[in-house]
């Protein structure tokens, strides 16, 4: 499995942006970057995965370096509800579909 | 869309109790499951692999005779301990994929488990 790192944590004021990085230098020409989140006391959330392109979707934004060694999850506006560990995980796609969960970057969000 | 729904949500029991969690996928069918245990201010820790119809595969240093699990359908997991003890107290997640290259693992909310 491809190694990350995270920042343990991380601070934002609410309604700012906020830029999570990942590095996954040992990451492999076929693997996805998957993005999860997790709230207290609640199960993982899928929150993006992209392969080479940066991606969009409603909940934030994926940029992917063009040597493919890191990643920004970006959250355009951060809410009280963001408040979460943000898990980086490079994914391989096939067989197993097996993740392995790092400590990830504890965001807290700032009234 | 891409609900799973894990029941019960806490089981407070006493030491020697056996205990079932139950993972459902509802509105998709779900080609693996998968079991996680964290333990407090851990990541998730992967116990095994689940497809629908076959044994379960376990990590290593998961015992399969304690921790049960049966995959009957395609939307239905569960995960028994049995003979629980205060060290078996966790925070148990489950999670189902529907298949497809990449596709992302679904989680439920997750069981608080605590042996008295």
């Amino acid at each position: 499995d491809a190694k990350t790192t995270q920042p343990n944590s991380m601070e934002s004021n609410e309604e700012e942006p906020v830029h999570l990085p990942c590095n996954h230098s040992t990451i492999s020409g076929t693997d996805y970057i998957h993005w999860y989140r997790q709230l207290p006391s609640q199960g993982p959330e899928y929150v993006i995965h992209g392969l080479t392109s940066n991606v969009n979707n409603r909940m934030a934004s994926l940029a992917i370096a063009e040597d493919r060694k890191s990643s920004t999850l970006i959250l355009h506006r951060a809410t009280l509800r963001d408040a979460a560990v943000y898990y980086c995980i490079p994914f391989s796609g096939a067989g197993s579909y097996q993740l392995t969960f790092g400590k990830g970057t504890k965001l807290s969000v700032i009234p | 869309g891409a609900v799973v729904s894990q029941h019960p949500s806490r089981v407070i029991c006493k030491s020697g109790t056996s205990v079932k969690i139950e993972c459902r996928s509802l509105d998709f069918q779900a080609t693996t499951m998968f079991w996680y245990r964290q333990f407090p201010k851990q990541s998730l820790m992967l116990m095994a692999t689940s497809n629908e119809g076959s044994k379960a595969t376990y990590e290593q240093g998961v015992e399969k005779d304690k921790f049960l699990i049966n995959h009957a359908s395609l939307t239905l997991s569960t995960l028994t301990v049995t003979s629980a003890h205060p060290e078996d107290s966790s925070f148990y997640i489950c999670s189902a994929v529907q298949g497809g290259l990449a596709q992302p693992q679904h989680f439920g909310d997750g069981t608080r488990l605590s042996i008295l």
